[in-house]
């Protein structure tokens, strides 16, 4: 399995919802990563694991709050969102030297 | 800290022209390097990348970049380019040892190929 599995792929929310978006993989990666990606613009990092502990955060508002149960799973929640955090929310993995990184296809994210 | 840049925002040029997409990394050791493309509505594919060894890759679609460490360069090239090449390409940088292995992209650069 050499893929990265963003779960839902599009995600609809109000600026009160809380939602989380989901992402697994099974490469035996030990780092994982959050990226946001504006329209017309490169990736940007949010959040990095490394071992399951949180290692680097890019100063994102406290709205959103990443979560490393295990390996192969990450998750963000999403809390009192602003329709100018509407993203396509990418999830990566890689091996702890950065080799193999991988990204996942996506979440699109609109709030209303 | 690393960045990247990519020298062309734009670009515009004919079915079986040649395609070359600079990319410049500042970063003070040593670096994995990559150029991903993106399809108009689609997610980040990966074209290429550079860890060690032969300078010149070769990648998916007929694309290959070469690493030039003396010019911090990873330029892209494709010697003749499709309608289906029209996407939006990235390059971007991971210095390794540093700290979350975080990647770095560049600005990026459209590409339109006219048929």
């Amino acid at each position: 399995d050499t893929e990265v599995t963003q779960t839902p792929k599009h995600l609809v929310m109000g600026m009160t919802n809380k939602k989380s978006l989901k992402c697994e993989q099974h490469m035996g990666h030990r780092a994982m990563y959050w990226y946001k990606q504006k329209a017309k613009k490169p990736p940007e990092l949010m959040f990095v694991y490394s071992y399951e502990k949180l290692s680097i955060n890019e100063s994102v508002p406290s709205r959103f709050s990443p979560e490393c149960p295990n390996s192969s799973l990450l998750n963000l929640h999403l809390h009192a969102l602003q329709p100018e955090d509407s993203a396509l929310y990418l999830c990566a993995s890689s091996r702890e030297n950065g080799e193999g990184y991988t990204f996942g296809s996506g979440t699109r994210l609109t709030v209303v | 800290a690393q960045s990247v840049s990519q020298h062309n925002h734009h670009v515009i040029l004919s079915e079986a022209a040649s395609l070359e997409l600079g990319c410049n990394y500042s970063y003070g050791g040593t670096v994995n390097l990559f150029w991903y493309v993106q399809y108009p509505g689609q997610h980040l594919q990966l074209l290429l990348k550079y860890f060690s060894g032969d300078p010149l890759v070769k990648g998916i679609k007929g694309f290959e970049a070469e690493f030039i460490k003396s010019k911090f360069s990873f330029n892209l090239r494709k010697p003749s380019v499709q309608w289906s090449d029209t996407a939006e390409y990235f390059c971007a940088v991971n210095g390794r040892k540093a700290a979350g292995n975080k990647l770095t992209f560049g600005g990026g650069t459209r590409v339109l190929v006219k048929p």
